[in-house]
């Protein structure tokens, strides 16, 4: 089955500067990557997805990348703020009847 | 509902017991799953529904879980003799396709088995 790999388990930053969290996975029959970002003893919510037949998607201050090739994924944030803190997991799944496999998460903390 | 619902928010039971847990998708969504969650991890595939029927049950860890959804809506998981390792939140979420439409998650039932 699919195997998600996350990286770094916990990312401190200075607000304003910004985050890199980098995935990969192992089947290469998935084509589609969310994330989620979860806070503390709340749900997960996604905040970006890609499919896999685009590269990079941007949304305001957050921007996701593909490569399919090595298979590999990164989230992006930009212009970092204290609410950006949290802990964000990437999935990937095959679509169709497969739910999503999700790597292990990121405690991304925003320093002040 | 305008979002997912799952109740109880929170379970205490005793090693041994049997229990029920129910998940409220958002009105339409023919897609749901069933996900566990472990302190400091990720949320971890258990069962995923289209419609009434189980499509993918291939992340149900053994034969004590089993999972329903017999209208095409609510769905409950049961847990029957319930392991301390059971201890989880579990999530559930629902989509209005497959796997490659948002899932949007519920608040999850804190399950702890004492």
């Amino acid at each position: 089955g699919e195997n998600v790999e996350q990286h770094p388990s916990t990312l401190s930053v200075q607000e304003g500067d910004s985050a890199v969290i980098k995935c990969t996975y192992s089947d290469s029959a998935s084509n589609y990557f969310p994330w989620y970002k979860q806070e503390l003893g709340k749900r997960p919510q996604l905040i970006i997805d890609i499919r896999s037949n685009v590269g990079e998607k941007k949304d305001q201050r957050i921007a996701v990348t593909l490569n399919k090739t090595a298979k590999h994924f990164s989230l992006h944030i930009t212009e970092t703020q204290p609410e950006d803190s949290a802990v964000y997991f990437c999935a990937a799944s095959r679509g169709g009847a497969d739910g999503l496999t999700f790597g292990k998460g990121t405690h991304l903390i925003i320093q002040p | 509902g305008a979002g997912v619902s799952q109740t109880p928010s929170n379970k205490v039971t005793e090693k041994g017991k049997y229990v029920e847990l129910r998940c409220d998708p958002i009105s339409g969504h023919t897609a749901l799953y069933w996900y566990r969650q472990s302190l400091g991890q990720g949320p971890e595939f258990l069962i995923y529904f289209q419609g009434t029927g189980a499509a993918d049950d291939s992340g149900l860890p053994n034969d004590r879980f089993f999972a329903v959804r017999p209208e095409g809506s609510v769905s409950t998981l049961k847990i029957q003799r319930t392991e301390r390792g059971d201890s989880a939140v579990y999530l559930c979420a629902s989509s209005s396709g497959g796997g490659t439409t948002e899932a949007f998650f519920g608040q999850g039932t804190r399950l702890t088995v004492v």
